[in-house]
């Protein structure tokens, strides 16, 4: 069993809609949890950081963590063109050790 | 701006050639990761350095070499030890605290010729 799973998509939306990313994860201990957007032939970019169990909003995006799930959560709301692109969930495990998640491919259709 | 530059964009290794992927960050960060990315495959760790002339193996070490010399600085060699390097590289720093975030650089893309 994998560590982190993430539906690779591709999930297409039109332009407008609240889009719904996902990842489960498989050890208890994780605590700080991270969303990255990652454009074609770019390097990751850190849009979301939380720790523990919560929501955190920032602008359109929300992060939400579900500890007793073992379930992390990034939607975007009014998704834009724009946004089209692969989000990448990332956990920290410890000793400067971090597990990512394979990626889901957006696509946000005008 | 702070932030980590990766150089070359785009590398072409010859069959028993190494190569250097150079990674520099203005962030002052202390710690640094070289990852490899493959389609369908998360972001595997090939080395990281904590500090300054120290670095440890990653999960995906074997037929890789690395330096620190400079806090700013960690260079990645693909050696011909490496037989599958066609790869996206993606050096990442962080501050002394390794629970906060990674930053990323754009990537270096290596294809085999």
């Amino acid at each position: 069993q994998k560590e982190v799973e993430q539906d690779p998509g591709p999930l297409s939306v039109p332009e407008g809609a609240i889009v719904s990313l996902n990842c489960t994860y498989s050890n208890s201990a994780f605590q700080y949890f991270m969303w990255y957007r990652q454009y074609s032939r770019k390097g990751p970019e850190l849009l979301m950081y939380t720790y523990s169990s919560g929501n955190k909003e920032d602008g359109r995006f929300t992060a939400q963590v579900d500890k007793s799930s073992k379930y992390i959560s990034l939607f975007i709301r009014d998704s834009q063109p724009s946004d089209s692109a692969t989000y990448l969930c990332a956990m920290f495990k410890g000793t400067y050790k971090y597990i990512f998640g394979t990626g889901t491919r957006l696509k946000v259709l005008a | 701006d702070g932030g980590i530059t990766q150089s070359p964009k785009y590398l072409f290794r010859k069959e028993g050639q190494n190569v250097t992927l150079s990674c520099e960050q203005n962030l002052n960060h202390d710690a640094m990761y070289w990852y490899r990315q493959d389609p369908g495959q998360g972001l595997r760790l090939i080395y990281y350095s904590q500090i300054v002339n120290d670095f440890q193996k990653g999960d995906i070490a074997e037929g890789y070499s690395v330096s620190r010399e400079k806090k700013e600085s960690f260079p990645l060699t693909v050696t011909s030890a490496q037989k599958n390097p066609t790869a996206f590289y993606l050096c990442a720093s962080n501050s002394a605290n390794p629970n906060q975030p990674q930053h990323f650089g754009d990537g270096t893309r290596l294809s085999i010729l």
